[in-house]
C-alpha cells in the first residue's frame, strides 16, 4: 500500500480485556517497529522485527505484551488483560532497510483502558 | 542513561516569523539526528536529520543546527506558516549494531497565529 495502515484508529478497551493492534507495512518493507506514546510525550520503542525475526523486544513493558510477524509482512501487537497504564497511543513504522534507519510511521492505534 | 530532551514544551510564533525548537542530548557518541512533525491524529512524519560530522543541513524553509560541544541541536523553520502547527520532536536514530531504535525527546508544541 501507499502507507503504514494501522487498524482499529481507536481501541476503547475494560480493564482486564485482551486487546489486538494490527499493522500493514509498506509491501516490501523488511523492519518493522513498535512504538507506544503516552500522552503529551515522546514515542517510547516497544520492538522490532526483521521479516518474521522479533530481533529485539527490550521494550516490551511486562510479560503482558506480545508482539507476532509470523509471515514476515503484517504484524499484531497484542495486549493481555489491559490495565489503566496501557492507554497510550501505538504507533507502528516500517523501512525498506535493514539497518533501523528510514522509518515511515502510520497513524497509530489509540486504546484507552477503562 | 541517555536521553534526548527538549528545552520548550511550548512555542507559539506569529504567521510569517520564524521559529526556532531547541532539543538537548545527553550522549556524546550520539551520531545521527532527526526532526519529526507530529499532527493530531497521525504519526511522526520526518522532517530533517543530520549526522555528527555536520554542523548544520538545510531543507526547504527548515535548518538543523548541531551543536556537539554542548550536546544541543535545534530545528529552525522560516516563514512559519498555519500548517507548520504540531508537535515538533527530536529523536535519536541509534545505529545497527544499537538496534537501529529511535529515542525520542518530549517534544514542543507549535502554535502559529495567523
Amino acid at each position: 500500500g501507499a502507507g503504514v495502515s494501522q487498524s482499529p484508529r481507536y481501541k476503547v478497551a475494560k480493564r482486564g480485556q485482551d486487546v489486538a493492534l494490527r499493522c500493514d507495512p509498506i509491501s516490501g518493507h523488511v523492519s518493522l517497529f513498535w512504538y507506544q506514546q503516552a500522552l503529551g510525550q515522546g514515542p517510547e520503542f516497544l520492538t522490532y522485527f526483521q521479516n518474521e525475526a522479533q530481533l529485539d523486544k527490550s521494550g516490551l513493558p511486562s510479560d503482558r505484551f506480545f508482539a507476532e510477524r509470523p509471515e514476515g509482512s503484517v504484524s499484531t501487537l497484542k495486549i493481555q488483560r489491559t490495565q489503566q497504564e496501557d492507554s497510550a497511543v501505538y504507533l507502528c513504522a516500517s523501512s525498506h532497510r535493514r539497518d533501523g534507519y528510514g522509518y515511515t510511521f502510520g497513524s497509530g492505534t489509540r486504546l484507552t483502558v477503562v | 542513561g541517555e536521553s534526548v530532551g527538549l528545552h520548550l514544551p511550548t512555542l507559539s510564533v506569529q504567521e510569517g516569523d520564524n521559529s526556532i525548537i531547541n532539543c538537548a542530548y545527553s550522549n556524546s557518541a550520539s551520531d545521527y539526528f532527526i526532526w519529526y512533525k507530529q499532527e493530531s491524529g497521525k504519526g511522526p512524519q520526518f522532517i530533517i536529520d543530520i549526522r555528527s560530522n555536520m554542523d548544520k543541513r538545510q531543507g526547504q524553509r527548515v535548518t538543523v543546527l548541531l551543536n556537539k560541544t554542548v550536546k544541543h541541536l535545534s530545528l529552525q523553520i522560516a516563514a512559519t506558516q498555519p500548517g507548520d502547527s504540531a508537535v515538533y520532536f527530536c529523536a535519536e536514530n541509534l545505529p545497527p549494531n544499537q538496534g537501529g531504535k529511535l529515542i525520542f525527546g518530549q517534544g514542543t508544541e507549535l502554535s502559529v497565529k495567523p
